[in-house]
């Protein structure tokens, strides 16, 4: 059964701060790795990551895949209140026609001021 | 706004009845995913169709059945509803299959 995990489930942290998130996945015929955040309703899109070792950025956050040990992470620089959300990390994989994407139950991040 | 609508964003209904929601995806998107997100279970992975064909299914339940229409939206039908089915309902949708999936506001659903 595919599966994908993510650590820390909860996580308050101050403004200013540095944080990182983990997802590891076990999952047949991987095709993608993706990053959601999800403030009040729906999951907004942040990354998709199919590469080894290549870092995907924007603005304060970034991310990295890596293939081999089937993991990757979601850095959040300086930290602002409005980063407060959960994080979604979602593995695509693929069997012949059909596309399945995968949740991990999520990082609830907290930022206070 | 990622461009896909939901309705009713929000439905309160009584066990035993049958409910449908309804999804519009991104302008030119094919494939349409439905999730049921709770509480408990995080966002978990009913069906996926592709420019009107099923696709994929997951864990959706022998009450639940959806379809996609040729204009491309696409309805999620549950039925014989029971108190565990209240969730949150999410429509996603992708250019093709394998793309981003973008997500819609969700249909709130409240069984009583």
């Amino acid at each position: 059964e595919d599966k994908v995990v993510q650590s820390p489930l909860s996580l308050v942290v101050h403004e200013g701060d540095t944080v990182t998130l983990n997802c590891s996945y076990e999952v047949t015929n991987f095709r993608s790795l993706l990053w959601y955040k999800q403030e009040k309703k729906a999951p907004t899109f942040l990354f998709m990551l199919t590469s080894s070792g290549i870092e995907k950025k924007s603005g304060r956050l970034s991310s990295i895949l890596d293939k081999k040990e089937l993991f990757s992470i979601l850095n959040i620089t300086a930290t602002q209140t409005g980063d407060s959300a959960v994080y979604l990390c979602a593995v695509m994989n693929s069997g012949g026609s059909n596309y399945k994407l995968t949740f991990g139950k999520g990082t609830l991040l907290t930022v206070n001021p | 706004d990622s461009g896909v609508t939901q309705t009713p964003k929000h439905l309160i209904t009584a066990t035993g009845q049958r409910v449908t929601l309804r999804c519009s995806p991104r302008s030119g998107d094919l494939s349409v995913y439905w999730y049921q997100q709770s509480l408990d279970q995080g966002l978990q992975f009913l069906i996926h169709y592709y420019n009107g064909e099923e696709r994929a299914k997951g864990n959706i339940l022998e009450r639940f059945s959806a379809q996609q229409f040729p204009d491309l939206h696409s309805e999620l039908n549950l039925s014989s509803l029971e108190l565990g089915d209240s969730a949150l309902y999410f429509c996603a949708s992708s250019v093709r299959d394998g793309n981003t999936i973008y997500f819609g506001e969700g249909s709130w659903l409240t069984v009583v």
